[in-house]
């Protein structure tokens, strides 16, 4: 079972608030991911990590950043919030290798009135 | 630009039938591809993959069919569970990266 954690679960703001989503896994992974998903649509790589010290953008823009200072630890942070950040946010890891599946923590709901 | 389609966003299926997911993807250069199940509320969990030298896996009720010449793949799961209920995603492997389609809203009925 894959050990990959987020919190908060759920979380409403209101707009111009600074926050972080926190994602952490045990599982001694290399790679992480963040993805964005809103209802009914794909979910939307933002940012990815092949290791400490190491943060790429992803395919969708996005005004969050992330920070790779430990292995098991990939939060992301809006530095101020607004309502069309609204959206699920969904962590992610995976091994090194190329082929390897990723392994899915529970998401955050993001709400920012 | 779509590189992953799934062209049905829902499908229902009774009890103890077969489920049939489709998805398609425009890059040749496309290896391989799994697939992803979601219950609300929850983040997706693989399901089962396929690489492009063989056009067939089955685990369990699970068999995902891959025609790389219409660049199609399929999930087949028979027979159907209550449980099977749930959002299912496909997701093919690019440059170090998955890209994953749009979903099918699965619903079994009793």
């Amino acid at each position: 079972e894959a050990d990959i954690y987020q919190t908060p679960r759920y979380l409403v703001i209101g707009t111009g608030k600074k926050i972080t989503l926190e994602c952490s896994q045990t599982m001694g992974h290399d790679k992480m991911y963040w993805y964005q998903q809103d209802p009914g649509m794909e979910l939307h790589l933002i940012h990815y990590s092949y290791g400490v010290n190491s943060t790429e953008k992803g395919d969708l823009s996005s005004e969050s950043t992330v920070s790779r200072i430990r292995t098991e630890h990939f939060p992301l942070t809006l530095e101020s919030a607004r309502p069309s950040h609204t959206s699920q946010y969904l962590c992610a890891s995976s091994e090194a290798g190329t082929n390897d599946e990723q392994f899915f923590g529970p998401g955050t709901r993001l709400t920012v009135l | 630009d779509q590189q992953v389609k799934q062209n049905s966003p829902s499908l229902s299926v009774q009890e103890g039938r077969i489920s049939i997911l489709n998805c398609d993807y425009t890059n040749s250069m496309f290896d391989y591809f799994l697939w992803y199940k979601k219950y609300p509320a929850e983040g997706p969990t693989f399901l089962i993959s396929i690489s492009s030298i063989k056009d067939k896996n089955e685990d369990g009720r699970f068999t995902v069919f891959l025609n790389k010449s219409a660049k199609h793949l399929s999930l087949h799961i028979v027979p159907s569970q209550p449980g099977d209920s749930a959002v299912y995603f496909c997701a093919v492997q690019g440059a170090q990266k998955l890209v994953f389609g749009q979903g099918t809203r699965l619903t079994i009925n009793p």
